[in-house]
């Protein structure tokens, strides 16, 4: 089985502009989360998507979105970018098993750089 | 504020020693403990994981141990090799509705050869 796939690996935006990152889950996953990775934060969940509906969301500000297809595949976008948003994006996928918790593979990540 | 408090931040150990990491938390609610292994450039790869209802989980040279009362659970490599240097993650989550993971802040393990 493929693996999470999220493309790009690397992105550099200057200040201002907006971004959007991709995810493929693992087939058959239908929940998918995304995380933001940073040396002084670790790491933060930003939001869930199963079925195409948010169903959970983190501590982050508006600018932060996402969304889910019907395929499972998720994007997130990032809008009015700040340098702060230099962070490596991590998206997991999770096979969904009556609610409960269940292990969570991630993918390899964008490392996102804001100029 | 943190809810999963992990320790040490950085971990120095000679090749075939025992590499300790430490996690506490404070919400009872969460019921699946993971550790993650991360190196750099790849995303985290989950490494053993644990449920309250066990209080140690062996995988290899990895085990979980796991202390409910006390609200504390770690990770112990035995045999520890070079290529076990990364950075592990402990992290918690609840089992219905919000089951997003809480991580804490990471500990890097070095072996030294």
């Amino acid at each position: 089985k493929a693996g999470v796939t999220q493309t790009p690996r690397y992105l550099i935006k200057t200040r201002g502009q907006q971004v959007t990152l991709s995810c493929s889950p693992i087939s058959g996953h239908r929940s998918v989360s995304w995380y933001q990775q940073t040396p002084g934060q670790g790491l933060q969940f930003l939001f869930e998507y199963f079925s195409e509906t948010q169903r959970n969301k983190g501590n982050f500000p508006g600018r932060f979105s996402g969304r889910q297809f019907s395929n499972s595949r998720s994007e997130m976008n990032v809008s009015t970018l700040e340098l702060g948003d230099s962070a490596l994006y991590l998206c997991a996928s999770r096979p969904i098993d009556r609610g409960v918790s269940t292990e969570a593979f991630f993918g390899q990540g964008t490392r996102l750089t804001v100029v | 504020q943190q809810q999963v408090k992990q320790s040490p931040q950085s971990l120095i150990v000679q090749k075939g020693g025992i590499s300790i990491i430490n996690c506490a938390y404070e919400n009872t609610a969460f019921d699946y403990f993971p550790w993650y292994q991360q190196f750099p450039g790849k995303g985290p790869a989950l490494l053993i994981a644990i449920r309250p209802d066990v209080s140690e989980k062996k995988e290899g040279r990895f085990t979980i141990s796991f202390n409910k009362s006390a609200k504390q659970f770690s990770l112990h490599i035995m045999d520890s090799q070079p290529g076990d240097s990364a950075t592990y993650f402990c992290a918690a989550s609840m089992g219905t509705g919000a089951n997003n993971l809480f991580f804490g802040t990471g500990t890097r393990l070095t072996v030294i050869p």
